[in-house]
């Protein structure tokens, strides 16, 4: 399976652009990326997945350049309800093995 | 609700004794994932269901855990002779056979002292 590299922590203000670049060099031609939120004490939560060029959705952006060897979370205009961890993954989607590996995060401050 | 749900949400144990928790999928959803999270780490992938069927388990499920989903729908993993390093939060997930969204419960912690 790809292993991912992304940053340990970021720091924001509210209402700026936060991007977050993973990166995943070994990544299969069957592979998806996918983007999950986590909040302290909770389950994490989807936040987008795509297979190549851009994907959006009514919470956040997702750039994938044509190599597929990294991708860029990007979240609009941030709020303090936005400080979370941040995990990008990259597994098969739908196959047969479809387990995904989370790695360590990237954990997203935002301040006031 | 029809999230995913599980019980207990926290479960204090002494070293050596059992216990047991459950998960109740999202109803439609035929797969079923169990994961272990310790403190600042990301989640660590146990083993999956397809409807009832154990389709793979990793390596870190040692002998004293074992996962059952006997009608492919809810789902209890058990841990015998628990050990200190067993405490973490025990998150499951469940999602759709063609997608890469899993929804996930809000775990269930555990402690043994």
């Amino acid at each position: 399976l790809a292993k991912t590299t992304q940053p340990i922590s970021m720091d924001s203000y509210e209402g700026q652009e936060v991007n977050i670049t993973c990166s995943h060099n070994n990544i299969a031609t069957n592979d998806y990326i996918t983007w999950y939120q986590q909040f302290p004490s909770q389950g994490p939560r989807f936040i987008i997945q795509g297979y190549k060029t851009k994907v959006t959705n009514e919470v956040a952006s997702l750039f994938i350049p044509a190599d597929r060897k990294s991708s860029t979370l990007s979240l609009p205009r941030v709020s303090l309800s936005d400080t979370a961890v941040y995990y990008c993954l990259v597994g098969l989607h739908g196959g047969a093995t479809n387990k995904l590996i989370f790695g360590t995060g990237t954990l997203l401050a935002v301040q006031p | 609700d029809t999230g995913v749900s599980q019980d207990p949400r926290h479960k204090i144990t002494k070293r050596g004794q059992n216990v047991t928790f459950r998960c109740d999928p999202i109803s439609e959803h035929n797969r079923l994932y169990w994961y272990r999270q310790t403190l600042g780490q990301g989640p660590e992938f146990l083993t999956y269901f397809q409807n009832e069927a154990q389709l793979e388990k990793s390596r870190l499920l040692s002998d004293r855990f074992s996962a059952e989903r006997p009608k492919g729908s809810f789902s209890t993993l058990e841990i015998q002779r628990t050990e200190q390093g067993d405490s973490a939060m025990y998150l499951c997930a469940s999602s759709l056979q063609n997608t890469g969204e899993l929804f996930f419960g809000e775990g269930s912690r555990l402690t043994v002292l």
